[in-house]
């Protein structure tokens, strides 16, 4: 079986310009998640969608940050405009429904803001 | 607000010797505790994990402990390998929601 799957690997763009990355979940996993884990740290949430529907983005910095699930499945995470602090690893992981406690993540995009 | 504290932040052991990495939530309600690994490069990796009415799991060189009483959870590999070397970072979360509070890593480097 196949794991969850994001590109790019690694982004590296100037501050002020826009960046998206994108997250295949497992096969047949409704729930899906974005982290965001800034260096010597754990991964925090964004955003948490069940199937299309983003139920939870309070932590999603609204302001630049937007992610879509457009058909339940695939999913794309946005910044506009990048800023020097945003410089992190992104992570996807996916779950099955009702299954949140077992969640599996992909390897990540290592962005880097200069 | 929530919080899981994690020590150490780096460990080095020698191989062949045992491991403990100790966490502490903050949370009551918690109820779920995950371990997981990233190796360099890589997503964390979900390698054992324990609920709140066991005190304890193994899994062969691998197991975590959980003293609810005290709110703290500790992860303990034996017979250590040089393959162990990773990032460990424990989890709380609470039945019936997602969101995983993560602690800061700990950093095992097992010497050949």
């Amino acid at each position: 079986e196949a794991g969850v799957v994001q590109s790019p690997r690694y982004k590296i763009i100037e501050k002020k310009q826009p960046v998206a990355f994108w997250c295949n979940p497992i096969s047949g996993h409704n729930t899906l998640y974005w982290y965001l884990q800034n260096l010597g740290q754990g991964p925090e949430l964004l955003i948490r969608y069940e199937n299309e529907e983003a139920v939870d983005d309070s932590q999603l910095p609204k302001d630049r940050f937007s992610a879509e699930r457009l058909k339940g499945v695939d999913s794309t995470l946005k910044i506009q405009p990048a800023e020097l602090g945003d410089s992190a690893v992104y992570l996807c992981a996916s779950s099955l429904q009702g299954k949140a406690y077992e969640q599996y993540f992909g390897p990540g995009t290592r962005l880097t803001v200069t | 607000g929530e919080n899981v504290e994690q020590h150490p932040s780096t460990l080095s052991v020698q191989e062949g010797d045992s491991a403990v990495i100790k966490c502490t939530y903050s949370d009551s309600a918690s109820n779920y505790f995950p371990w997981y690994k990233q190796e360099l490069g890589k997503g964390p990796q979900l390698i054992i994990d324990i609920r709140s009415n066991v005190g304890e799991k193994k899994d062969q060189r691998i197991a975590v402990t959980l003293n609810k009483t005290a709110k703290h959870f500790s992860l303990h590999i034996t017979e250590t390998q040089p393959e162990d070397s990773a990032v460990y970072f424990c989890a709380a979360s609470s039945s019936g929601t997602y969101k995983y509070i993560f602690g800061t890593g700990t950093r095992l480097k097992v010497l050949a």
